[in-house]
């Protein structure tokens, strides 16, 4: 079966310090790889996609990057952390259209940037 | 802009009533409706899906309808359990055309469900 980890659960970072969110997949071959976050009061907000290695999407501007440098690892960095980017980070795969493969969630990584 | 609404931030139910949670959306190219269920601390579950090509799903206790003319959809949960307590996003598909399996998904709404 296939599972999803990430890591680590919980994080606090002072504002300008670097980030690394590391995220993999076990269980399946060329998965569609995600970041979202849920900022408070605020719904999932998709922020990279990945249909495949070093093949980055981004939604939505911001000072944060993703990288894949595996088929089932997906990374979320950042160089300077503002306290804006605090939130509950999460990474999701699927294996392509939502018919047949709803996205599938880890269990998060709470980032508190003081 | 946001394309999937969920207006209602938190809704309160008695157990062993029907829950209602509704969901509107703004574009007419989704095709594909999810919703998935959340609790603290924890990714969101898929629960339930429907297709443009429906207007309606069951599945248990769960039941998804979607009016296309109204851009709306709900989730029913009858009868409604404690467990049933948890955060529900509604979430779509940006369409057919698109093969990257990425969703667009509402704020959010919590639900109680009262013992």
């Amino acid at each position: 079966s296939q599972t999803i980890h990430q890591w680590p659960a919980t994080l606090v970072q002072p504002v300008g310090s670097p980030l690394s969110l590391e995220c993999t997949v076990e269980g399946t071959s060329n998965p569609n790889l995600y970041w979202y976050r849920q900022a408070a009061g605020r719904g999932l907000q998709l922020l990279f996609y990945s249909v495949g290695i070093g093949q980055i999407s981004s939604e939505v501007p911001q000072n944060l990057s993703a990288s894949r440098p595996q088929d089932r690892q997906f990374i979320l960095s950042s160089k300077k952390l503002l306290l804006s980017d605090s939130g509950f980070y999460l990474c999701a795969w699927s294996t392509g259209v939502p018919y047949n493969s709803p996205l599938h969630f880890g269990n998060g990584t709470r980032l508190t940037v003081t | 802009d946001q394309q999937v609404k969920q207006n209602s931030p938190s809704l309160s139910v008695q157990e062993g009533r029907i829950s209602i949670l509704n969901c509107d959306y703004t574009n007419s190219m989704f095709d594909y409706f999810l919703w998935y269920k959340k609790y603290p601390a924890e990714g969101p579950t898929f629960l339930i899906s429907i297709s443009s090509i429906k207007d309606k799903n069951e599945d248990g206790r769960f039941t998804v309808f979607l009016n296309k003319s109204a851009k709306h959809l709900s989730l029913h949960i009858v009868p409604s359990q404690p467990g049933d307590s948890a955060v529900y996003f509604c979430a779509a598909s940006p369409g057919v055309s698109s093969n990257t399996g990425k969703l667009i998904f509402g704020q959010g709404t919590t639900l109680q469900v009262k013992p």
